[in-house]
């Protein structure tokens, strides 16, 4: 069955200051990772994937196979980085997206 | 950018009513998704749609929920006999190949409130 665990609920950092939100998984397959980020009163939105190996305004994930992890990773944080966070996984090929609790950023000036 | 776009934004409805929740997906996009969020948890699957039928379903997704294509843009989730446990926001989603990886793209959902 497939799992994401995202065990921060909340998570504040001062600007300025790095960020990493957590992310654990659980597959059986081939996993294709996924953050996504809701600002406020916004739609969810993807901010990047790990087959993309991206750098979207900042941030970074690897997927560490071995841990099963995807943490997801900024070295300066910006007050408009506050927003809602989401892990989601697929197995790839599959439709189905399951998400993780989410973790709630905030960015203090 | 083309954005999957939903309707309402907010639907209220008294419990044991049907009700229509509408989405226009991405034009080109051949997949397409419903998932639902309860306050205060975690975003989770309903269904896929592909070709005109349902690809894949969750165990939330039963007998009361219909999903349809009518015309060549909407796609819609019918809750035939709403609970109150029902109450949630609703997002719809579209994607184009998944065998090629491409990503799912979200509305901005309709927050369904059953009185």
């Amino acid at each position: 069955a497939q799992r994401v665990t995202q065990p921060e609920k909340l998570l504040s950092v001062f600007k300025g200051a790095p960020v990493e939100l957590k992310c654990n998984y659980s597959y059986s397959g081939s996993p294709e990772l996924f953050w996504y980020v809701q600002y406020s009163r916004q739609r969810l939105q993807l901010l990047l994937r790990h087959i993309s190996r991206e750098s979207i305004k900042g941030f970074t994930a690897d997927l560490n196979k071995g841990e099963t992890s995807f943490h997801l990773k900024k070295p300066f944080a910006q007050e408009e980085d506050s927003a809602m966070y989401y892990c989601a996984l697929n197995n790839f090929g599959n439709e189905k997206l399951t998400f993780g609790t989410g973790t709630r950023l905030t960015i203090i000036p | 950018e083309p954005e999957v776009t939903q309707t309402p934004s907010h639907q209220v409805t008294q419990m044991g009513q049907e009700v229509i929740l509408r989405c226009v997906p991405i034009s080109n996009h051949l997949y397409f998704y419903w998932y639902r969020q309860i306050l205060g948890q975690k975003v989770e699957f309903l269904v896929s749609f592909y070709n005109n039928e349902i690809s894949e379903k969750s165990e939330i997704f039963d007998d009361q929920f219909s999903v349809e294509r009518p015309d060549g843009s909407n796609f819609t989730l019918k809750i035939r006999s709403t609970k109150l446990e029902d109450s949630a926001m609703y997002f719809c989603a579209s994607s184009g190949l998944v065998q090629e990886g491409q990503p799912q793209h979200f509305g901005d959902g309709t927050r369904l409130s059953i009185l």
